[in-house]
């Protein structure tokens, strides 16, 4: 299998461009999370969704946020406008089995000006 | 108060030693533990699990938990220069509907 699947693996915007973050999970894969690391904060789960359904985006900073899946092997995550303070290494994963084990892919890093 | 506390480091350990690396909680009801390893500029992968108290190894790796005190704790045996990377802990809240990682313990193993 290839693995979890992100695109674009780097992203630099200006604040206030609308950003698009691309996730494919593993084929098979029920779960599927959006993490999003920095230094200060460290990994912060965003949202994630089983069966295409999300179920917990509590970890979605504001409106400005947005997950989408559409169907079982995409997903993406949108921030309209963004700002500096967007710019980390956005991750996705997925997994088989909830928020047990789950596989990252390798990540977007986004640079907002 | 964070969900998972680690200390940050970094650990420094002679090649060969054993490396400890250190994590709390704060749900009480939490049921699932994780440690991963995230090399520099690279995704977390998953290297131990544990759910039950006591200990759970796994080749040099070694996950203990203890509930009552509300940590879990990975001991790496006969450490190498590979095992150099940043060791997140992770924990799945008591709901089972969260999941937290703490902000992870850099460790250099010294040849």
């Amino acid at each position: 299998d290839a693995g979890v699947i992100q695109s674009p693996r780097h992203e630099v915007t200006e604040m206030g461009q609308e950003v698009t973050l691309r996730c494919k999970p593993i084929s098979g894969h029920d779960y599927l999370f959006w993490y999003r690391q920095t230094m200060m904060r460290g990994l912060e789960l965003l949202i994630y969704f089983n069966n295409n359904v999300p179920i917990d985006d509590s970890g979605m900073p504001e409106d400005r946020f947005s997950a989408k899946m559409p169907n079982a092997s995409f997903s993406t995550l949108k921030i309209q406008p963004s700002e500096p303070r967007d710019s980390a290494v956005y991750f996705c994963a997925s997994s088989l089995a909830g928020l047990s084990e789950q596989f990252f892919g390798p990540g977007t890093r986004l640079t907002v000006l | 108060q964070k969900e998972v506390e680690q200390n940050s480091g970094p650990l420094s350990v002679p090649e060969g030693a054993i490396a400890s690396l250190n994590c709390t909680y704060s749900d009480r009801g939490s049921q699932s533990f994780f440690w991963y390893r995230q090399y520099s500029g690279k995704s977390p992968e998953l290297i131990m699990f544990i759910y039950s108290n006591g200990d759970k190894e796994d080749g040099r790796f070694t996950a203990q938990l203890n509930k009552a005190s509300q940590y879990v704790s990975l001991l790496i045996r006969d450490s190498q220069p590979s095992d150099s990377a940043t060791y997140l802990c992770a924990v799945n809240s008591g709901t089972g509907n969260q999941f937290y990682f703490g902000t992870g313990t850099s460790l250099t193993v010294i040849p």
